[in-house]
């Protein structure tokens, strides 16, 4: 069964500060992963995604994640954050034609 | 193209009525997904179309909820009757499922609120 772990509800950074959220993965099958932002009153919008090649991917906004097979992890990162990073981030792993979503990871960027 | 358009943006009912959300997926997209998403409960998948034929409603809360695909470009989510714990934010997103690839592209979403 595939199911995503984000282990922290809340991360809280200053401004230009580096951030990683993180996520862990469980599949029986291949592995497709995803991270989703959303902001205040949005849908949720696709940051970046693992579908196969390099495990280090990059996204939007400056975010990349690395695809960590051994620990079954799908951290996301940035070297320096924004205000606008201000948001909630959802790792997700592919299932049977869907998604499973995990519970979300508040963003707090500090001025 | 103009991505995913729900409608409304905002509904606000009374216990007992019944609600009807829209949602129109991206052209040439094959699969439609409903989200709820609560404080309490986070993102919950309710169910899910390929193709226009349910696949999977095991998140449907219950027999008030009901969802229709009748053609490949609209969808709708029923609550009847409504009840204030079904007040939340309802999500639609539609993908094009190729393979392994299942890139979901979500709606503006609608905030329902059931007094």
């Amino acid at each position: 069964a595939q199911s995503v772990t984000q282990l922290d509800s809340q991360v809280p950074v200053f401004e230009e500060a580096p951030v990683e959220l993180r996520c862990n993965y469980s599949s029986s099958v291949s592995v497709y992963l995803f991270w989703y932002v959303q902001y205040p009153n949005q849908g949720l919008q696709l940051l970046l995604k693992y579908l196969s090649g390099s495990t280090l991917v990059k996204g939007i906004n400056g975010f990349e994640a690395e695809f960590n097979k051994s620990q079954t992890s799908f951290h996301l990162r940035k070297p320096s954050v924004h205000i606008s990073d201000t948001a909630e981030y959802f790792c997700a792993v592919v299932g049977a034609n869907n998604l499973f979503f995990g519970t979300g990871t508040r963003l707090t960027v500090i001025p | 193209d103009a991505g995913v358009i729900q409608s409304p943006r905002h509904e606000v009912t009374e216990m007992g009525q019944e609600v009807t959300l829209r949602c129109k997926p991206i052209s040439g997209h094959n699969s439609l997904f409903w989200y709820r998403q609560t404080m309490m409960r986070g993102l919950e998948l309710l169910i899910y179309f390929n193709n226009n034929v349910p696949i999977d409603d095991s998140g449907m809360p219950e027999d008030r909820f009901s969802a229709k695909m009748p053609n490949a470009s609209f969808s709708t989510l029923k609550i009847q009757p409504s009840e204030p714990r079904d007040s939340a934010v309802y999500f639609c997103a539609s993908s094009l499922i190729q393979g392994a690839s299942n890139i979901q592209y979500f709606g503006a979403g609608t905030r329902l609120s059931v007094l």
